[in-house]
């Protein structure tokens, strides 16, 4: 099983409509939660950053974090077609080396 | 302010070559981190500097690849004698704090 579980989707929303991305991970020593948006031949860009369990809120993007259950999510609120991206989860447990799920590849439709 | 750069933005070898990929980190940024994309992956750990010392290379594949930081900036990601399955896009990324890390765009490395 790998640490880190994220389906790659291909992921197609219309536009407007709320966008839900989540992974699943299994070491429980993960204290860092993140998202970065990819684009084609772009480097990863961080969104957001989670400490522990709990949701964060920037704009349109909501993430939520639930250590119990060992799963994490980012919603995406009237989403637009320049959100389409490819979204990767990551985690670290030291706040240093991060561990990388395989990205889910969202296509918003105008 | 200039992000993270990285040189060259491709890079195309034969078997057995040795090749240097540069990175040029945010200035001030004191931790560095090397990852490797293979397509349709989420970027891999390879190490991980604070200031000029490899303070994690537990990601590193195998003895053929090292890496380097001499002055606590810039550093550069060296494979010796390389094999077809290097072939990724190698990407940099630094911070001050952890993982609040800022990649560049990449070196694209084919072996053929």
């Amino acid at each position: 099983q790998k640490e880190v579980e994220q389906d790659p989707g291909p992921l197609s929303v219309p536009e407007g409509a709320i966008v839900s991305l989540n992974c699943t991970y299994s070491n429980s020593a993960f204290q860092y939660f993140m998202w970065y948006r990819q684009y084609s031949r772009k480097g990863p860009e961080l969104l957001m950053y989670t400490y522990s369990s709990g949701n964060k809120e920037d704009g349109r993007f909501t993430a939520q974090v639930d250590k119990s259950s060992k799963y994490i999510s980012l919603f995406i609120r009237d989403s637009q077609p320049s959100d389409s991206a490819t979204y990767l989860c990551a985690m670290s447990a030291r706040d240093d080396k991060i561990i990388f799920g395989k990205g889910t590849r969202l296509h918003i439709l105008p | 302010g200039a992000g993270v750069s990285q040189t060259p933005s491709n890079k195309v070898t034969e078997k057995g070559k040795y090749v240097e990929l540069r990175c040029d980190p945010i200035s001030g940024h004191t931790a560095l981190y090397w990852y490797r994309q293979s397509l349709g992956q989420g970027p891999e750990f390879l190490i991980y500097f604070q200031g000029t010392g490899a303070a994690d290379d537990s990601g590193l594949p195998n003895d053929r690849f090292f890496a380097v930081r001499p002055e606590g900036s810039v550093s550069t990601l060296k494979i010796q004698r390389t094999e077809r399955g290097d072939s990724a896009v190698y990407l940099c990324a630094s911070s001050m704090r952890g993982v609040e890390q800022f990649f560049g765009p990449g070196t694209r490395l084919t072996v053929l």
